[in-house]
């Protein structure tokens, strides 16, 4: 199954916290990739991973690829109103990618 | 206007209607491709064109029928759409069949009445 199971699915914090978003698969992935959409907007491209255990740092958003490549997931550290959004992880399996069903992220002021 | 356009942003048809959705990209990417975007559900590619040839077709009705007649132009023709054909329709392109990621349309938001 080309199955990718986001979670959770809605997250509503306050300005100013932590928050980490999660996705993971059954199977292996040869690399992940992380979209963030705000309303009206299609899927914007934040960070590929490729490498087994990988973190990648985009400001203050952190990625991390899981060491079996099965799941990876997004920490977020002082959210700001900005990042609110649906955030979708995509996983390539030869030339598609599928995507998640997406975590819906609102950060109040 | 750079990255991919997408018009018009808001379409509402009628069953028996005929109408095109409409994409343009200008990064000179080789790859262009239409997704489904439905409430609660993933991201269903629809087509995938590489270089202007169809590569893949994922069992998409007939009712929808992309056209892409160059690298930078892709269209979707609608015909006898159904209510459940309502949903976001995003147009991406990439280069070399998405190694490196998509480049996403605004969408465009479809309401078949």
């Amino acid at each position: 199954t080309q199955l990718l199971e986001q979670s959770p699915q809605f997250l509503s914090i306050q300005e100013g916290e932590n928050l980490t978003v999660y996705c993971n698969s059954s199977s292996v992935f040869s690399s992940l990739q992380w979209y963030r959409q705000e309303p009206g907007e299609g899927p914007v491209l934040l960070v590929t991973v490729v490498t087994g255990g990988e973190v990648k740092k985009l400001k203050r958003l952190t990625f991390q690829f899981g060491d079996a490549r099965k799941d990876s997931s997004l920490h977020i550290t002082a959210a700001q109103t900005g990042d609110t959004g649906l955030y979708l992880c995509a996983r390539k399996t030869g030339n598609q990618f599928y995507f998640g069903t997406g975590t819906s992220l609102t950060v109040i002021p | 206007e750079t990255g991919v356009t997408q018009t018009p942003r808001h379409l509402v048809m009628g069953m028996t209607n005929k109408k095109s959705l409409k994409c343009e990209q200008h990064l000179g990417h080789n790859a262009m491709y239409w997704y489904k975007q439905s409430a609660k559900k993933p991201l269903e590619l629809m087509f995938v064109y590489s270089l202007e040839e169809r590569v893949e077709n994922n069992s998409v009705p007939s009712r929808f029928s992309p056209e892409c007649p160059n690298s930078s132009h892709l269209f979707l023709h609608l015909h006898t759409l159904q209510p459940e054909d309502s949903a976001l329709y995003l147009c991406a392109s990439s280069q070399d069949l998405a190694v490196y990621g998509y480049t996403f349309g605004s969408g465009t938001r479809l309401t078949v009445v």
